[in-house]
């Protein structure tokens, strides 16, 4: 069974440091992995997805990558912003076709000003 | 910004009820999804369709019914609400094959 992990669950800041995310899953064997961000009360909107045969992706200041023989991703926030503080939430599809994403708990960071 | 609505945003409704949670999207994806959220949880997949007339029960056991009967449109009914079922219901959709999924903004909803 899927189980992904996210640790610390919460994360707190100053203005402009560069850091970093972990998530890390049990079942080497995924199709792809995405990360999320949501805001208190709201959806969640998608950040990046990584498909497994892809070490990296990126778009902005973000940049996750993917280990997948070793369970493992991150994402990397450069030069953090108070307006970056939300909850950061990984999930995966593991092979096999199946339509369901495993979600991590998420971390929610806090970037002080 | 992914097109995808779900109304209404916040719902106080008292045990007995029968509710609809809507949930709509302009981007003519084929698949959609339901999952349930508890604060600080993770999110769980309960209703999944792959398109018109598809529909197919998630992971986490809901009391809950889903139809597509129109490829925008995703709505889940309640047919007799509980406080158990208080929790946050996120829609999301995704074009057909394993592709990104694009999440709506959410209905929390609270059953006293």
């Amino acid at each position: 069974k899927q189980e992904v992990t996210q640790i610390p669950a919460a994360l707190s800041v100053p203005e402009g440091e560069n850091l970093v995310l972990n998530c890390s899953f049990t079942d080497s064997a995924i199709y792809n992995l995405q990360w999320f961000r949501q805001d208190p009360g709201k959806g969640l909107t998608s950040l990046l997805l990584i498909q497994s045969s892809q070490r990296e992706q990126t778009s902005g200041r973000l940049n996750a990558s993917l280990d997948k023989s070793s369970g493992r991703s991150t994402l990397y926030i450069a030069a953090s912003q108070p307006g970056d503080s939300a909850t950061y939430l990984c999930a995966v599809r593991s092979q096999g076709g199946s339509e369901k994403l495993v979600f991590g708990k998420g971390m929610k960071l806090t970037v002080n000003p | 910004e992914a097109d995808i609505y779900q109304t209404p945003r916040y719902l106080v409704i008292g045990t007995g009820k029968k509710i609809t949670l809507e949930c709509s999207q302009t981007m003519g994806h084929d698949k959609m999804y339901w999952y349930q959220q508890d604060p600080g949880m993770e999110l769980h997949l309960i209703h999944y369709s792959y398109g018109v007339n598809s529909t197919e029960k998630g992971d986490l056991s809901s009391e809950s019914t889903v139809s597509r009967i129109r490829t925008e449109h995703f709505p889940l009914t309640l047919e007799s609400a509980r406080p158990s079922h208080t929790s946050q219901y996120l829609c999301a959709s995704s074009e057909s094959g394993w592709n990104e999924q694009f999440f709506g903004p959410g209905t929390r909803l609270t059953v006293l």
